[in-house]
């Protein structure tokens, strides 16, 4: 147990509908990472959060936002799916502000039917 | 090209063998991580390295920064190392993500 948490463990939801991810970190730790893993992609970066500032973007799209509140915890809000955003998304948690260890949540399956 | 590349992709051994991955990187990094990945999909940290070597139980992770390689190792391989194992960069700067590689699926016959 990685004490990284996220909530739900599987969404099923239709194309054009909006979703929210829910992360939380490991006591501690203020940077919180959000990665997607897809069939085609691979695992790739989305977004790092910072003791609640956004520190850096990576591949996400504009129809997807982050925010991290004030307890640390962070939610990733997928909006107007569409069928290839389907993926499982993880987010890790690291004490630091850049190199660091990561440590990885169980991650949340999406489907988008 | 990929910013990282693993070999092999795909890797069958039985069980007491001696395991090597590699991974191999385009960019300048401040640390490599190796990650490992079972079926279930829970992704575990194994290493964080940025010079020389690391030792785990079985597991040994080396890096040589001017050649922008590293490798795993497994010594006395066993079914339940049976996994996806990772490696992913951390470029640095204080603002950046993981890039990873696309993983090399592990397969040990009892």
């Amino acid at each position: 147990d990685s004490g990284v948490t996220q909530t739900p463990k599987h969404l099923i939801t239709a194309t054009g509908q909006r979703v929210t991810l829910r992360c939380s970190p490991r006591s501690g730790d203020l940077s919180v990472y959000w990665y997607q893993q897809s069939l085609d992609q691979g695992l790739q970066f989305l977004i790092q959060y910072y003791n609640g500032e956004e520190r850096a973007k990576g591949n996400i799209l504009e129809r997807f936002s982050a925010q991290q509140f004030p307890d640390l915890h962070s939610e990733l809000n997928l909006s107007s799916l569409e069928l290839g955003d389907s993926a499982l998304y993880f987010c890790a948690s690291s004490d630091l502000r850049g190199v660091g260890e990561q440590f990885f949540g169980p991650g949340t399956r999406l489907t988008v039917l | 090209k990929n910013e990282v590349e693993q070999s092999p992709q795909n890797l069958t051994a039985q069980e007491g063998e001696f395991i090597t991955i590699n991974c191999s990187y385009s960019v300048g990094i401040s640390a490599l991580h190796w990650l490992q990945q079972h079926p279930g999909g829970g992704i575990v940290s194994l290493f964080m390295l940025s010079s020389g070597k690391k030792k785990h139980g079985r597991l040994i992770a080396t890096i040589n920064i001017q050649e922008k390689h590293s490798s795993l190792h497994i010594t006395a391989s066993h079914p339940r190392d049976s996994a996806v194992y990772i490696c992913a960069v951390y470029r640095g700067g204080g603002a950046d993500g993981l890039t990873f590689g696309k993983g090399t699926h592990l397969i040990i016959q009892p």
